[in-house]
């Protein structure tokens, strides 16, 4: 079956470090993106690609960097720069070419920095 | 630049009863516009979604919307909740930027 796979689904680091996490797919969609989730304030944007080797900053872009070398993959990294980075992170994807076309998600990796 | 309102933080109904969840949206052109659902720890399934057309929208597990561009809103409804039901619900709107703008959420508990 096709989806999106998040990896690890929880992760702990320690303050100062930076962690990277994992978001493949094999829907053959070209759009990917990341979201944050934090309690009530919904799913904020991060990155989002529309196209391999090229990304743009979503809303909250600071203290995060991306990559898209591969259509399947779109890591996120977290670096010690992001000041508050305890969340759940959500990947998701969508066919580029369909304007308006609906996102689909992974099921999502929650990060505890202590 | 899109944004979207659900008003309801929580609502809580009784299993069997009817639901319906309040979504505001602001954005100059015609939106699309999409209800997606959370269970606890997991990530967001598309519920329906409304582009164009009939302005009444059928979904999966036997939600309906309604768009109403007087009064810039997409308001999810169900006529008979399950126990099931109970997770948090999200109104989105989209543009021709592949993006797209999520409200808050609103939990909703089903009570037996």
């Amino acid at each position: 079956d096709g989806g999106i796979t998040q990896s690890p689904k929880y992760l702990f680091r320690k303050e100062g470090q930076n962690v990277t996490l994992s978001c493949e797919q094999n829907l053959n969609h070209d759009a990917m993106y990341w979201y944050r989730q934090d309690p009530g304030q919904g799913l904020r944007l991060i990155y989002y690609s529309q196209i391999v080797n090229d990304f743009q900053k979503g809303d909250i872009a600071e203290g995060y960097s991306v990559s898209r070398e591969k259509k399947e993959s779109f890591p996120l990294t977290v670096t010690s720069a992001q000041k508050n980075p305890t969340a759940f992170y959500l990947c998701a994807s969508s066919i580029r070419t369909a304007t308006g076309s609906p996102l689909h998600f992974g099921n999502g990796t929650r990060l505890t920095v202590t | 630049a899109q944004s979207v309102t659900q008003p309801d933080i929580h609502i809580t109904v009784s299993e069997g009863a009817s639901l319906e969840l309040r979504c505001n949206y602001s954005y100059g052109a015609t939106p699309y516009l999409f209800w997606y659902v959370q269970s606890p720890g997991q990530g967001l399934q598309l519920l329906l979604k409304y582009f164009s057309g009939d302005t009444l929208v059928q979904g999966i597990k036997g939600f309906e919307a309604e768009f109403k561009r007087s009064q810039s809103s997409f308001n999810l409804r169900k006529p008979s909740v399950h126990w099931s039901d109970a997770a948090e619900y999200f109104c989105a709107v989209g543009s021709n930027d592949y993006k797209l703008s999520f409200g808050a959420g609103t939990t909703v508990t089903v009570r037996a």
